[in-house]
């Protein structure tokens, strides 16, 4: 089945500390993987995309194959990156469709 | 660009009623999917629409149904709501079908079951 652990609910952090958002994924293809981000009343948006291999406001996501994980990160938190964020694989195929994992809030302390 | 825009913002029913829900996509996308997203959970797959068809669907019952229109917009219907059905229901758009193609989300409509 098609399943997208993020296995912490709140991730809280002092600003200036690194930042590592755990996400584990099963599926048996090669999905595209996407980290989305919801700051406070505001909509769900795209933050990166492994395959552009990008770096968004300081955000980085490795993709590990063996381990099918996609894991977020920043060397150094600020206390505007204090949101919800979720991993999202992208199945393939004729259509495609998110798969979310439950979220984890981070919470970057001053 | 406003980006996608869903209506209404928020609804009430009560368990039996039928609702329906509206999205326009983003300009320049083709291509609309809908997410239900129950409290404190990550939003899932309801259905995606290209080309006015039905293209894939989540694991929710046939209550769940919806419409495509030639100007790409969608609808999401819900027929003798449940309580369960009390969520945020998103709508994303991206251009062209399949895989690669970042969803960009509107603001959702909430809907309260009483």
């Amino acid at each position: 089945a098609q399943r997208v652990t993020q296995p912490e609910k709140l991730l809280s952090v002092f600003k200036g500390a690194p930042v590592e958002l755990k996400c584990n994924y099963s599926y048996s293809g090669s999905p595209e993987l996407f980290w989305y981000v919801q700051y406070s009343r505001q909509r769900l948006q795209l933050l990166l995309r492994h395959i552009s291999r990008e770096s968004i406001k300081g955000f980085t996501a490795d993709l590990n194959k063996g381990e099918t994980s996609f894991h977020l990160k920043k060397p150094f938190a600020q206390e505007e990156d204090s949101a919800m964020y979720y991993c999202a694989p992208l199945v393939c195929g004729n259509t495609g469709k998110l798969i979310f994992g439950q979220g984890t809030t981070l919470q970057v302390k001053p | 660009d406003a980006g996608v825009t869903q209506s209404p913002t928020h609804l009430i029913k009560t368990r039996g009623q039928q609702v329906t829900l509206r999205c326009s996509p983003k300009s320049g996308h083709d291509t609309v999917s809908w997410y239900q997203q129950a409290l404190g959970q990550g939003p899932q797959f309801i259905f995606q629409y290209y080309e006015e068809e039905e293209r894939q669907r989540g694991n929710f019952p046939d209550r769940f149904s919806g419409h495509q229109f030639p100007n790409y917009s969608s609808e999401l219907n819900v027929n003798a709501l449940l309580l369960g059905d009390s969520a945020l229901y998103l709508c994303a758009s991206s251009f062209g079908q399949g895989a690669n193609q970042p969803q960009h989300f509107g603001d959702g409509t909430r809907l309260s079951i009483l």
